[in-house]
Formats: structure tokens, sequence, C-alpha cells
């Protein structure tokens, strides 16, 4: 049962250009939202977090949007740099603190 | 600040055979994650401990699996004996206690086991 989804695998983008990655969960007790990054051969890295109490946050060129209604969220990269590509991974947790991952997507910035 | 050690980087064992790994979380981090990550997957969540008290570990195989986290520091999983779909890499991440749990956890380097 996979309770964060990223059903698209893969996104490929022109150098400058917005990036979305998109994340749906199942969860209703999930309330706190987290989007890691990941480069080959090391451990995710955290990118940036939302609570169930927003709809929005921003930090420089990476905002993620909350739709509580929708249990969707997503990635904004603006604007995005060959340096953003990696494995992009959603997790999800609740008051134990447990955070449950999707399976990733691979983000390409083409130069 | 020093970041989440963890080791050995690499280790190819074969089937049947034990492993053990070991992980050291941020200084004063009191809740500390082992997950399992295989090629292709998110990584899923084996053992989870508030200090030196397992809070989830809903999804650890207990009968080839087995972690530990003595004095509420440092971390040790095991596997014995292993079998060819244990291989994958093995992540450790720690995280502040906040109440309300809204808080980041942080990644070692994880260690990429291969069973043949």
């Amino acid at each position: 049962d996979q309770q964060v989804k990223q059903n698209s695998p893969s996104l490929s983008v022109q150098e400058g250009r917005i990036s979305i990655l998109n994340c749906d969960y199942t969860n209703s007790m999930f309330d706190y939202f987290l989007w890691y990054k990941k480069y080959p051969a090391e451990g995710p890295t955290f990118l940036i977090s939302i609570s169930s109490i927003k709809d929005k946050n921003e930090d420089g060129r990476f905002t993620v949007f909350l739709n509580k209604s929708a249990k969707h969220l997503s990635l904004h990269i603006v604007p995005s740099q060959p340096g953003d590509s990696a494995v992009y991974f959603c997790a999800a947790s609740g008051a134990n603190s447990k955070l449950t991952f999707g399976k990733g997507i691979t983000l390409s910035v083409r130069p | 600040e020093a970041g989440v050690a963890q080791s050995p980087r690499y280790k190819i064992i074969e089937k049947r055979q034990s492993v053990a790994f070991w992980c050291n979380p941020i200084s004063g981090h009191a809740t500390l994650y082992w997950y399992q990550q295989i090629l292709g997957q998110g990584p899923k969540l084996l053992i989870q401990f508030q200090n030196n008290g397992v809070v989830d570990d809903s999804q650890l195989p207990k009968d080839r699996f087995s972690a530990e986290r003595l004095k509420g520091v440092d971390s040790t999983l095991k596997i014995q004996p292993a079998k060819l779909e244990d291989s994958a890499v093995y992540l450790c991440a720690s995280s502040p206690w906040l109440a309300d749990g809204n808080t980041e956890a942080f990644f070692g380097q994880g260690t990429r086991l291969t069973v043949v």
C-alpha cells in the first residue's frame, strides 16, 4: 500500500524553465510534507518542507504547494539549472515523525 | 556540525552470511531511523528509535533483521542470514525530537549491500 505516490518516473526540462514535480498522498493523518534531493552515491538531502496548516512555502528558487483537499503537493523550481539534475523524493510524516517516501522522480535539466 | 556517519560504504557478501552496519547520528538527535532503499524505489523505513526505545519496527523482517541503539546514541543494524533480495542501500538518518513531529531527517551516505 503506497501512501505517497510519485507517478512520473522522470522529467526533462530546459535550463531556465520551470520544473514542476508532483506528489500525491492517501493518508489524511499526514501533516508535514518534505522534498528531498538525491545525487548518485549520496544520501538524500533535505530541500524544503511544508506544514499542513500552510498551502505554500518558498525558499529561493524552490516553492512547494500543498492542496490538502486533493491530497496533492508539488515542487516548483524556477529557474531550473543543470545542477538541479537529481532524483527528487516526496516524503510525508504524521505525529510520530515517521517519514514515508515516494518512489522518486529523476529530473534532468538540459543546458 | 558533523553529519550522520555510516560504515561501511560498501559490502559484498554471499547469501546466508551475516552482515552488520553501523550508524552514528548527529550529536543531540534523539530520533534515529534505518531505511532500506532498493534500486528504483524510495527509501522504506525499517526501524525508528526514539533515544534507545523503538518507536516503529512494523516493516522490519524480524526473522532475519535486528537493530539496537544502546545508550541512545549510535546504532547497529544486522542481517542474519542474508538473502539475495536484501541487496539494497541501507540508509541511516537522524532528527531532533520536536513535540509536533515536524522536523526533517538528516541522512548519511548509506551502505550499499550486494548479496551474491
